[in-house]
């Protein structure tokens, strides 16, 4: 069965960098024609999806968040990342890991909950 | 980016009631809709794709119809473990977008 994994930092000051990976297990992030990617929401609040890339590369980005993300992928590690930069107490949410199968998201990490603040 | 209204946001079910919550694109669609399901605490669970598709393991009382800028989702006998809030998501454009959720909760 595929999971995902989620790691980073719980907490982040204001205009810091935010690091995320996600760790495939179960399955290789090479194999057919997924697309990877990077979903989040606040605590309470609604979804927003945030970026996808395929493993040969090609990442999308939501136009909201372009300017401050970067999605990258290692497959020899079976792993993808998420860099969100300058950061703010808005970027406060659950941030989760999942893969794009189509048009729709069919398997989803744990989730892991990042706090911004000093 | 493509705007999804559901409604209604909130409901209050009896277990084995009907249930059917709306999700209404601001442009056309096609099938491009997904729905998901939500437990607190969870990350969110693929129930539906392509508007009308069940997705493997999910229990048949769960079902998607629509096309274009109007998609149900309806539960047929809602159970103890569907109290829950659900969200639909549309991937016909970039961005992909979600609904804003309908939470369903015990009368």
């Amino acid at each position: 069965q595929l999971q995902l994994q989620e790691s980073g930092p719980g907490l982040v000051k204001p205009s810091e960098t935010l690091p995320l990976t996600c760790t495939v297990s179960g399955g290789s992030i090479s194999s057919g024609t997924y697309y990877w990617g990077w979903i989040r929401q606040p605590p309470g609040q609604g979804l927003e999806w945030i970026a996808n890339i395929h493993y040969s590369g090609s990442p999308d980005y939501n136009p909201s968040l372009k300017s401050r993300v970067t999605i990258s992928v290692d497959a020899s590690k079976n792993l993808f990342s998420l860099k969100l930069t300058s950061v703010t107490a808005a970027d406060t949410a659950v941030y989760y890991c999942v893969r794009q199968r189509r048009e729709e998201f069919d398997f989803w990490g744990q989730g892991v909950l990042v706090t911004v603040s000093s | 980016d493509i705007q999804l209204t559901q409604s209604p946001s909130f409901l209050s079910a009896s277990v084995g009631d009907r249930v059917t919550i709306t999700c209404r694109a601001s442009q056309g669609i096609s099938s491009y809709l997904a729905w998901y399901q939500q437990k607190p605490g969870k990350a969110p669970n693929l129930l539906i794709y392509a508007a009308s598709t069940l997705q493997s393991g999910v229990p048949s009382r769960f079902s998607g119809s629509g096309s274009g800028t109007e998609f149900t989702l309806t539960i047929s006998s809602l159970q103890p473990e569907d109290f829950a809030t659900y969200y639909c998501q549309q991937f016909n454009n970039y961005p992909p977008t979600f609904g804003g959720g309908t939470k369903v909760e015990i009368k």
